[in-house]
């Protein structure tokens, strides 16, 4: 079946503009997360939706940064106002907690911010 | 909250030898470890994973331990391959319905 799927792949903005991301999970996973890897760096934990649970915006790194998501469907990251230091990879990943914890990766996005 | 320390941060081994990743957390809730590899360009993809309630698992050349004493896992890659050069990460989570926290991960590079 399909599997995550993150638009666009590559995004080019200039500082100050607002961008949005988005991530399709695999249909029926109910947990979604955003991390953000910048160049030759781990995965920094972003925000984490489960089920209709409130969502843990623990790693959300400021107020610019924001995550909605549609259900057990889609979901959006913005980030307003956009830095040079937003500039890395937005990975999204799912997975079905009670069936097994593996989460499923998309291709990321990448945001270059000039 | 919880926080995965991993080393080494680069590891290099010629093809043949074992290498070894070693990860410690801080939370002693954590019950769940899994194991991601990230080749150059692509995305993370598990490839193993161990629950509090084991020790030890295998799966071909791979292995991974669990001391949940010292709160220190460690992943086992034996007979190393040249495709197993890769940025390998460690993470933590209490439960299923919890977030998962990764370490920083380790670069590999298996020379021919």
């Amino acid at each position: 079946g399909a599997g995550v799927s993150q638009s666009p792949s590559n995004k080019v903005t200039e500082k100050g503009k607002d961008v949005e991301l988005r991530c399709d999970p695999i249909s029926g996973h109910t947990a979604l997360y955003w991390y953000r890897q910048r160049l030759g760096q781990g995965l920094e934990f972003l925000i984490y939706f489960q089920g209709n649970s409130a969502p843990d915006k623990s790693g959300l790194p400021s107020d610019r940064f924001s995550a909605e998501r549609t259900g057990e469907s889609v979901s959006t990251l913005t980030i307003q106002r956009t830095q040079q230091e937003d500039s890395a990879v937005y990975l999204c990943a799912s997975s079905l907690p009670w069936v097994s914890e593996t989460q499923y990766f998309g291709p990321g996005t990448r945001l270059l911010v000039l | 909250g919880e926080n995965v320390e991993q080393h080494p941060s680069t590891l290099s081994v010629q093809e043949g030898d074992s290498a070894v990743i070693k990860c410690t957390y801080s939370d002693s809730a954590s019950n769940y470890f899994p194991w991601y590899k990230q080749e150059l360009g692509k995305r993370p993809q598990l490839i193993i994973d161990i629950r509090s309630n084991v020790g030890e698992k295998k799966d071909q050349r791979i292995a991974v331990t669990l001391n949940k004493t010292a709160k220190h896992f460690s992943l086992h890659i034996t007979e190393t391959q040249p495709e197993d050069s890769a940025v390998y990460f460690c993470a933590a989570s209490t439960a299923s319905y919890d977030k998962v926290i990764f370490g920083p991960g380790t670069s590999l590079s298996v020379i021919p």
